[in-house]
């Protein structure tokens, strides 16, 4: 059962335009989300996160949106650069549940066209 | 700070051999986590740790064992390699904290013939 989702494997989207990744979740008790970025040959590092209790997070070209009645969110990256190819992943946690076990979606490889 | 190191980056193994993955850090981390990533698919977890001599079992445990005898360290033990076991492996470790975030090491990749 895949509680987190990215439904779309592959984006390509034009230097300079938004890019926007999608990710669905199931698990109600999941509070406490994160998008991670992947580079080949190396590990995954952390992008930018979201409680819960906001639906939306900026930092800097990155932005993510959360509508917890739709449990889905969204990562935008605008401007989007060449830098920016890499493959993403959603991840999730309930940090009531007393422990940090992130359950991670199948991710979104994103190519960006000079 | 080197972070989350893993050695071997790269190592082939024929079925039925053991190995060790091992997975250091240097950032005085409670937790640490084994994954795996198949092609295609997202992190699997397979073993996690709160602390030293404290293990438990992720999503898909069977084939693997860990141990944790100090903060730093936290190897990963293949019995008896399977083709299945073929994949990448990730070590991760974060401070203790519902928002903490995971530092993931650069990861080994493993494949089993």
């Amino acid at each position: 059962d895949q509680q987190v989702k990215q439904n779309s494997p592959s984006l390509s989207v034009q230097e300079g335009r938004i890019s926007i990744l999608n990710c669905d979740y199931t698990n109600s008790m999941f509070d406490y989300f994160l998008w991670y970025k992947k580079y080949p040959a190396e590990g995954p590092t952390f992008l930018i996160s979201i409680s819960s209790i906001k639906d939306k997070n900026e930092d800097g070209r990155f932005t993510v949106f959360l509508n917890k009645s739709a449990k889905h969110l969204s990562l935008h990256i605008v401007p989007s650069q060449p830098g920016d190819s890499a493959v993403y992943f959603c991840a999730a946690k309930g940090t009531n549940f007393g422990n940090e076990k992130l359950t991670f979606g199948t991710g979104t490889r994103l190519t960006i066209i000079p | 700070n080197a972070g989350v190191t893993q050695t071997p980056k790269f190592r082939i193994l024929k079925i039925g051999q053991s190995m060790t993955l091992q997975c250091a850090q240097d950032m005085n981390h409670n937790y640490m986590y084994w994954y795996r990533q198949d092609p295609g698919m997202g992190l699997k977890l397979i073993y996690y740790s709160v602390g030293a001599g404290i293990t438990d079992k992720g999503e898909v445990p069977n084939g693997y064992n860990v141990s944790r005898s100090t903060t730093e360290d936290f190897p990963l033990r293949l019995e008896l390699a399977a083709p299945s076991q073929t994949s990448v492996y990730f070590c991760a470790s974060n401070r203790a904290g519902a928002r903490e975030t995971q530092y993931f090491g650069p990861g080994t990749r493993l494949l089993v013939l």
